[in-house]
């Protein structure tokens, strides 16, 4: 099973409010991705880290921010939520380099804003 | 901006029946991965092509690279309740970034 972990698993939270995400692997992978999917439909790349102290904007604007201080840890914080932030949040990892890894997803959050 | 369309969007199968979910890039891909995704579940890979013309089989499912590299597919022989999910061609892309296709929703009637 992946060893790729999501807290919490579900979020219901008021418009305004400061929520992060919580995101951590130990496979000491260093490439690590955030992802946003509306139910049924594709995943959307909002943001990726290619290692420690590296950040980078995903393809879709996002209004939120990350942060890779560790190898392990990639939270993802929204200053400000909105009802347009309600969606699924999924994380994932890739090891550097190798012919054929597939990215390891995390669980997911859902995320409910009121 | 660079595209990945899957067709059909939705397909509805009695459980025997076979499946073929078409992948299609308006860029030539260096490799492609597939996904499947269970309802309320997470993507979890599948496999990876790399060369032009590439065929590999996972049991009932076979996945092809196109020759020009611009469109895959993955065929399901004889689906099963099981094989319900939506899956998902992606692009790994040159910068390590993975931009998922629109995805194919399965949903097998017993």
């Amino acid at each position: 099973e992946a060893d790729i972990y999501q807290t919490p698993r579900y979020l219901v939270i008021g418009t305004g409010k400061k929520i992060t995400l919580e995101c951590s692997q130990t496979m000491g992978h260093d490439k690590m991705y955030w992802y946003q999917q509306d139910p049924g439909m594709e995943l959307h790349l909002i943001h990726y880290s290619y290692g420690v102290n590296s950040t980078e904007k995903g393809d879709l604007s996002s209004e939120s921010t990350v942060s890779r201080i560790r190898t392990e840890h990639f939270p993802l914080t929204l200053e400000s939520a909105r009802p347009s932030h309600t969606s699924q949040y999924l994380c994932a990892s890739r090891p550097t380099g190798g012919a054929g890894f597939g990215y390891t997803f995390g669980s997911g959050t859902r995320l409910t804003v009121v | 901006g660079q595209q990945v369309m899957q067709i059909p969007q939705y397909q509805h199968v009695q459980e025997g029946e076979d499946f073929t979910t078409y992948c299609n890039s308006s860029t030539t891909l260096s490799n492609i991965q597939w996904y499947k995704q269970r309802p309320g579940g997470h993507p979890v890979f599948l496999i990876q092509l790399v060369k032009s013309g590439e065929v590999k089989k996972q049991k009932r499912l076979t996945f092809q690279f196109g020759e020009a590299k611009k469109n895959s597919s993955l065929h399901i022989t004889a689906t099963q309740t099981t094989d319900v999910g939506t899956y998902f061609c992606a692009d790994p892309t040159n910068t390590d970034k993975l931009i998922f296709g629109t995805g194919t929703r399965l949903q097998v009637f017993p």
